[in-house]
């Protein structure tokens, strides 16, 4: 069992809806949690990062930790067809660079104009 | 911009072939990291370094060397390729200007390596 685990998709939604992605966890340790956009042949981009539970805001995005569930959300409101991209998430036991991050294999995301 | 640049973006070589990717960095960050990424198992961790000459392996690790013999650069090599490396490799950075830790990874644009 990956330690990570993410739905590749793909997840196919018409422009404006609300989208939510996804990643459930085995290790009860993981305190940093990130996510990545990546659009089709890019590098991975940081697109928001949270620490612990609860929710952090920034635009139309939100992200979402419950540590009681070992679960983890993005959600996207008024989606966009620029939102079309694969949605990594990521995590660490440390905000020491000498951790590891684990990746999630990620989430495909495409929104229909 | 982290300041990332990753060379060559595009390779084609024969199996039993040497490679070396370089990395490149402009702004004096401490860690550096190789990752390869392959459809349904994400970004795997190869290498990383922790400081000039300073590297320790990944979890992928097998079949791959490192250097980092200053801040900016670091190589990694494929001393005789497979075909079971041929992926997308992943250049990423974290820490400060100032050297201090931070779990925020950025990453390059990566390089799309065939071995054929």
């Amino acid at each position: 069992q990956k330690e990570v685990e993410q739905d590749p998709g793909p997840l196919s939604v018409p422009e404006g809806a609300i989208v939510s992605l996804n990643c459930t966890y085995s290790n009860s340790a993981f305190q940093y949690f990130m996510w990545y956009r990546q659009y089709s042949r890019k590098g991975p981009e940081l697109l928001m990062y949270t620490y612990s539970s609860g929710n952090k805001e920034d635009g139309r995005f939100t992200a979402q930790v419950d540590k009681s569930s070992k679960y983890i959300s993005l959600f996207i409101r008024d989606s966009q067809p620029s939102d079309s991209a694969t949605y990594l998430c990521a995590m660490s036991v440390s905000r020491d660079s000498s951790y590891k991050l684990i990746f999630g294999s990620g989430t495909r995301l495409l929104v229909r104009p | 911009d982290a300041g990332i640049t990753q060379s060559p973006r595009h390779k084609v070589t024969e199996t039993g072939t040497p490679v070396t990717l370089r990395c490149h960095q402009t702004e004096n960050h401490r860690y550096m990291y190789w990752y390869r990424q392959d459809p349904g198992h994400g970004l795997r961790l190869i290498h990383y370094s922790y400081g000039v000459k300073d590297t320790d392996k990944g979890e992928v690790s097998d079949g791959y060397s490192v250097s980092r013999s200053k801040t900016e650069d670091f190589l990694l090599t494929l001393e005789s390729a497979t075909s079971s490396q041929t992926s997308v490799y992943f250049c990423a950075i974290s820490g400060n200007r100032q050297g201090q830790s931070s779990y925020e990874q950025y990453f390059g644009p990566g390089t799309r390596l065939t071995v054929t």
